[in-house]
């Protein structure tokens, strides 16, 4: 198994740009994720999605979208970058139990730097 | 709402001496826990988890924690810390005000474990 995996690894925007950060998972788990994280906050919450065709915002979903059209993708697209966008971008997965959610399991992340 | 707060930016420790490093929490239900550590530049690597049972976790590398409901604590520990334990360490909750499983993160704890 590759796990989660993320391309690209590094990307430079410039402002108003657009670009979409690729996130697969090939451990057939039902829940994936979006964090950003910025140097010194910890992990932010984007967006989320508990199976193919659903999806719902996490704490700081503006200025993103995503999609999941099927278990294994759940792509994060930026429209109009900002430097405020700045960060490193983490995808993570995890398998449902009767209980809820497991373990998230995260990928390498993509690190964006927009200018 | 449910916060976790990592009171210490840096720990520092010589090797070979035990380690600790802090977090609290604060949630509605029952907590779910979890301790991650992140490398340099690479993704988020669990270690280990508490969602019931024994107050004391055992998890990956020889890590632990130990959760104190009195105290809304979940320390991580090492009895013997080693220089490749250098890194920057998360602590995280799990959202249960819906069944998402969304994590929210402490802000991070970085070790330094000098020779």
């Amino acid at each position: 198994n590759a796990g989660v995996t993320q391309t690209p690894k590094f990307r430079i925007l410039k402002i108003g740009q657009s670009m979409t950060l690729q996130c697969t998972q090939d451990m057939n788990h039902n829940y994936m994720y979006w964090y950003r994280q910025d140097p010194g906050m910890g992990l932010k919450l984007i967006y989320y999605s508990v199976g193919a065709g659903i999806t719902d915002k996490g704490e700081v979903p503006n200025g993103y979208n995503v999609s999941r059209s099927t278990t294994e993708d759940f792509p994060l697209r930026l429209e109009l970058a900002a430097p405020s966008q700045t960060s490193v971008y983490f995808c993570a997965s995890s398998r449902g139990l009767a209980g809820g959610p497991d373990t998230q399991y995260f990928g390498p992340g993509t690190r964006l730097t927009v200018l | 709402a449910q916060s976790v707060a990592q009171p210490e930016d840096q720990v520092n420790v010589a090797e070979g001496n035990p380690l600790t490093v802090k977090c609290t929490y604060s949630v509605s239900g029952n907590p779910y826990l979890f301790w991650y550590v992140q490398y340099p530049n690479r993704g988020l690597q669990f270690l280990l988890k508490y969602i019931t049972g024994d107050n004391l976790v055992k998890g990956s590398y020889g890590f632990e924690a130990e959760f104190n409901k009195s105290q809304t604590s979940f320390h991580l520990k090492k009895p013997s810390a080693l220089v490749s334990d250098s890194a920057l360490y998360f602590c995280a909750v799990r959202d249960d005000s819906s069944n998402t499983g969304k994590l929210i993160f402490g802000q991070g704890t970085t070790l330094q474990v000098k020779p």
